[in-house]
């Protein structure tokens, strides 16, 4: 079975621009999350869906920061504007109920 | 206070060593706990689930504090494989569903 995907696996962009980052769950699992890591604050919850609803969205940083998850098999998280702060590795990870988060290979964004 | 404190490293050991890893946690209402691990420019893999009565899973085994509030990680036997970063992880207070991770710690093994 494949693993979570993730695309694009890198973005560089300049800032201002639009940026869409697209994750494809596990098949079955009913929970996903998406994250951010930096060298500075590591991995950080950003929001977490489960049954497509999103639970929590606290760790969203700001306004300019919106997920959705459309169906059980795809989900997006937006930038608009981007910021050179912006410029991390966000992971995309998958869960059954209380199960193990499994991670998608994550997307290397690059805002200049 | 971070809600999960670990000490970053690098632990730098020769193979065959045996090295451990601690980390702290501020939540007393954490139940579930997990160690991590993650290659360079790799995303995060689950190594191991730590049990209140302590795990083992071949050279690896975890233990929970739960008074003092802390999560070990001991590897023996090192190998160069070993080398990665070692992510320390508790559930959230009120959710086993969102989960905190330390900020890890670096593990470099040499021949």
């Amino acid at each position: 079975d494949a693993g979570v995907i993730q695309s694009p696996r890198h973005e560089v962009t300049e800032m201002g621009q639009e940026v869409t980052l697209r994750c494809k769950p596990i098949s079955g699992h009913d929970y996903l999350f998406w994250y951010r890591q930096t060298m500075m604050r590591g991995l950080e919850l950003l929001i977490y869906f489960n049954n497509n609803v999103p639970i929590d969205d606290s760790g969203m940083p700001e306004d300019r920061f919106s997920a959705k998850m459309p169906n059980a098999s795809f989900s997006t998280l937006k930038i608009q504007p981007s910021e050179p702060r912006d410029s991390a590795v966000y992971f995309c990870a998958s869960s059954s109920t209380e199960g193990e988060q499994f991670f998608g290979p994550g997307t290397r964004l690059t805002v200049l | 206070r971070k809600e999960v404190e670990q000490d970053p490293g690098p632990f730098n050991v020769p193979e065959g060593a045996t090295v451990a890893f601690n980390c702290t946690y501020s939540n007393s209402a954490s139940q579930s706990f997990f160690w991590y691990r993650q290659d360079c420019r790799k995303e995060p893999k689950l190594l191991m689930s730590v049990y209140s009565s302590g795990n083992e899973d071949g050279r690896f085994t975890a233990q929970l504090n739960r008074a003092s509030q802390y999560i070990s990680l001991l590897i023996r036997d090192s190998k160069l494989s070993d080398s990665a970063t070692y992510l320390c992880v508790v559930n959230m207070r009120g959710s086993t569903d969102k989960l905190i991770f330390g900020t890890g710690t670096r593990l470099q093994v040499f021949p």
